[in-house]
């Protein structure tokens, strides 16, 4: 158990829907990161947080959006869902930026 | 394009051998490698690290080498035991507009029998 919590397991939803995946970073850590991983492929990265602040973007659509809240918990926001967005969705966090990360055990997102 | 690459998506060996897993980067401004192990329905853990001033890093079972000139790095599990099958993400970070970076892997599944 890694300390870093992921909501909901598991996420089926419709083309042009929109969904929230909540992550829960360990006791203390100030980063949080979220990665996408889509079937074949790695960990494509997409934002980083660090104590409230957007700190990283990667490869991030513009239908997504991300936030970390004071309590250091975070969303990711995926919207006009296509089927391309079917993915393995990983939160991480770390202490500090370049840390090594913690990773949470994903949210499986499939888009019908 | 992709930065890091494992170009063997598996490999299978047998319990009690070697098991070496391979990554390539092409970013020289990359200082800081780490391994990643994977299992079926659980988010990566972290496994081994090496800073881009070593060129060795041993950790029990796990010794990770990197060669900078190459831009190459792998991880060796001696002796390979079932319980290490997995997927394994090797990882590459540098340092950008003031924040670490980290550029993963595809991924290479390995596969030890017994």
């Amino acid at each position: 158990d890694s300390g870093v919590t992921q909501t909901p397991k598991h996420l089926i939803t419709a083309t042009g829907q929109r969904v929230t995946l909540r992550c829960s970073p360990r006791s203390g850590d100030l980063s949080v990161y979220w990665y996408q991983q889509s079937l074949d492929q790695g960990l494509q990265f997409l934002i980083q947080y660090y104590n409230g602040e957007e700190r990283a973007k990667g490869n991030i659509l513009e239908r997504f959006s991300a936030q970390q809240f004071p309590d250091l918990h975070s969303e990711l926001n995926l919207s006009s869902l296509e089927l391309g967005d079917s993915a393995l969705y990983f939160c991480a966090s770390s202490v500090v930026s370049g840390d090594e990360q913690f990773f949470g055990p994903g949210t499986r997102l499939t888009v019908l | 394009d992709q930065q890091v690459k494992q170009n063997s998506p598996s490999l299978s060996v047998q319990e009690g051998r070697i098991s070496i897993l391979n990554c390539d980067y092409t970013n020289s401004m990359f200082d800081y490698f780490l391994w990643y192990k994977k299992y079926p329905a659980e988010g990566p853990t972290f496994l081994i690290s090496i800073s881009s001033i070593k060129d060795k890093n041993e950790d029990g079972r796990f010794t990770v080498f990197l060669n900078k000139s190459a831009k190459h790095l792998s991880l060796h599990i001696v002796p390979s035991q079932p319980g290490d099958s997995a997927v394994y993400f090797c990882a590459a970070s540098a340092l950008t507009s003031g924040t670490y970076k980290y550029i993963f892997g595809t991924g290479t599944r390995l596969k030890v029998l017994a």
